[in-house]
């Protein structure tokens, strides 16, 4: 089935460092959205893009949307302990299509 | 606002016992509902789907069903859970005859057989 490939799997940084993921698709994309989960809990939308090309940034985060509709950016600045999770991409084909997930980048912060 | 229920929060049961699974939703009418295993806190994997009452999409083969009685309940079940059943459920639900995206995810049900 359709895949997202979704990188790093994991990280583990200093506090205050600012972090880098991404999402890569061989296909195109018409909505690109990015999730953070607490552990236990289920994932919690962080930022929608819907356009290529689009940059939106929600606090410490920002996203874009890749040009080529085929990949999506999330960074972090300025890492904090409470920024631990894994995050998720998820990825829309069309209008009427099933989200489609990465298997997420686990972020581990030291303090 | 709208907001999103799961019960119950952890479940231990044996292999070969029956299974069932409660989300339902607040504040919208006629919402997509969604139903999601992920297993090993990586990795979600869509199971089923819902665009109204009694209808009903299932995107893999299992020994797992569901159904929506109700506008804003969506319901999991099994007859005969399997190890492999293990995991964590995730109901989740969209704005009614929207796209599928901005999908909003209730807290989750650990389920543990035995």
């Amino acid at each position: 089935g359709q895949q997202l490939n979704q990188s790093p799997q994991s990280m583990f940084i200093q506090e205050g460092e600012d972090v880098s993921m991404n999402c890569t698709s061989s296909s195109i994309f018409n909505t690109w959205l990015w999730y953070k989960q607490d552990p236990g809990e289920g994932p919690v939308l962080l930022i929608a893009l819907y356009k290529a090309g689009e940059l939106t940034s929600n606090g410490r985060l920002t996203a874009q949307f890749g040009i080529t509709r085929k990949d999506s950016f999330l960074n972090i600045s300025a890492s904090i302990p409470s920024d631990v999770g894994i995050y998720f991409c998820a990825g829309q084909k069309s209008s009427q299509g099933n989200l489609i997930f990465g298997k997420g980048t686990k972020l581990s912060v030291k303090p | 606002s709208q907001t999103i229920h799961q019960w119950p929060a952890t479940l231990v049961q044996p292999v070969g016992s029956p299974l069932s699974l409660e989300c339902t939703v607040e504040g919208t009418s006629n919402p997509n509902l969604y139903w999601y295993r992920q297993a090993a806190g990586r990795g979600l994997q869509l199971l089923f789907y819902s665009v109204g009452i009694g209808q009903i999409s299932s995107e893999v083969p299992q020994n797992l069903s569901a159904s929506r009685p109700q506008d804003r309940q969506f319901i999991l079940s099994s007859k005969k859970l399997l190890l492999s059943d293990s995991g964590f459920y995730l109901c989740a639900w969209s704005a009614a005859g929207g796209p599928a995206d901005t999908q909003y995810f209730g807290p989750g049900t650990r389920l543990t057989v035995l």
